[in-house]
């Protein structure tokens, strides 16, 4: 059973454009909120991270939208660079279990030049 | 360059044979999760142990088991080996447990033909 259920599983954006991932999740207890981004052959590679008691976070061109009530949570990035294209995973944990990490299934980002 | 190393790199193997992956983590770091990433499955936590304890236990087969030594380097063994046990195992470490930045490793890539 797939705890944080992420989408779209891929999108296509044009360079300069903006790119938006979104995540849901269903156990409250989560209180940790990472995203990690995956090039081919490298593991996953921490990006931002947010906590609930804060509604966003931006650093550079990354932001994480956080909605605690509805709980989902997103990823925006600004001004997509090729760079950029990779795959991004959401993921979630909580306190009382030691910190493992509940993945989404990933998005696969392609920045068009 | 995430400071965690994991060795090997590429592993192939036969179905009923045993494997060790090693994992050194971050300096500093007492938290060490165990993760494998399967196309159909995706990123799945295994178990993690703490500063040479086991805390946490995923959905990992009774046929896999891991320690983390005193040095807090940690293996995973993987045993009567299967065709589906063929993913990229990853490692990750952090400071302590519970909401701390997890970071991962390249990854052992294991094959079994």
């Amino acid at each position: 059973q797939q705890q944080v259920k992420q989408s779209p599983q891929s999108l296509i954006v044009q360079k300069g454009g903006i790119s938006i991932i979104n995540c849901a999740y269903e156990n409250t207890a989560f209180d940790y909120f990472p995203w990690y981004q995956q090039f081919p052959g490298k593991g996953p590679a921490l990006l931002i991270a947010i906590r609930p008691d804060v509604s966003e976070k931006k650093e550079g061109r990354f932001t994480i939208s956080f909605n605690k009530s509805a709980k989902q949570f997103s990823l925006h990035i600004m001004d997509s660079q090729p760079g950029d294209s990779a795959t991004y995973f959401c993921a979630a944990s909580s306190t009382d279990s030691w910190g493992k990490l509940q993945f989404g299934a990933g998005t696969q980002v392609v920045v068009t030049p | 360059d995430s400071g965690v190393t994991q060795t090997p790199k590429h592993l192939i193997t036969a179905t009923g044979q045993r494997v060790t992956l090693r994992c050194s983590p971050r300096s500093g770091d007492l938290s060490v999760y165990w993760y494998q990433q399967s196309l159909d499955q995706g990123l799945q936590f295994l178990i993690q142990y703490y500063n040479g304890e086991e805390r946490a236990k995923g959905n990992i087969l009774e046929r896999f088991s891991a320690q983390q030594f005193p040095d807090l380097h940690s293996e995973l063994n993987l045993s009567s080996l299967e065709l589906g046990d063929s993913a990229l195992y990853f490692c990750a470490s952090s400071v302590a447990s519970g909401g701390q930045p997890q970071h991962f490793g390249d990854g052992t890539r294991l094959s079994i033909l």
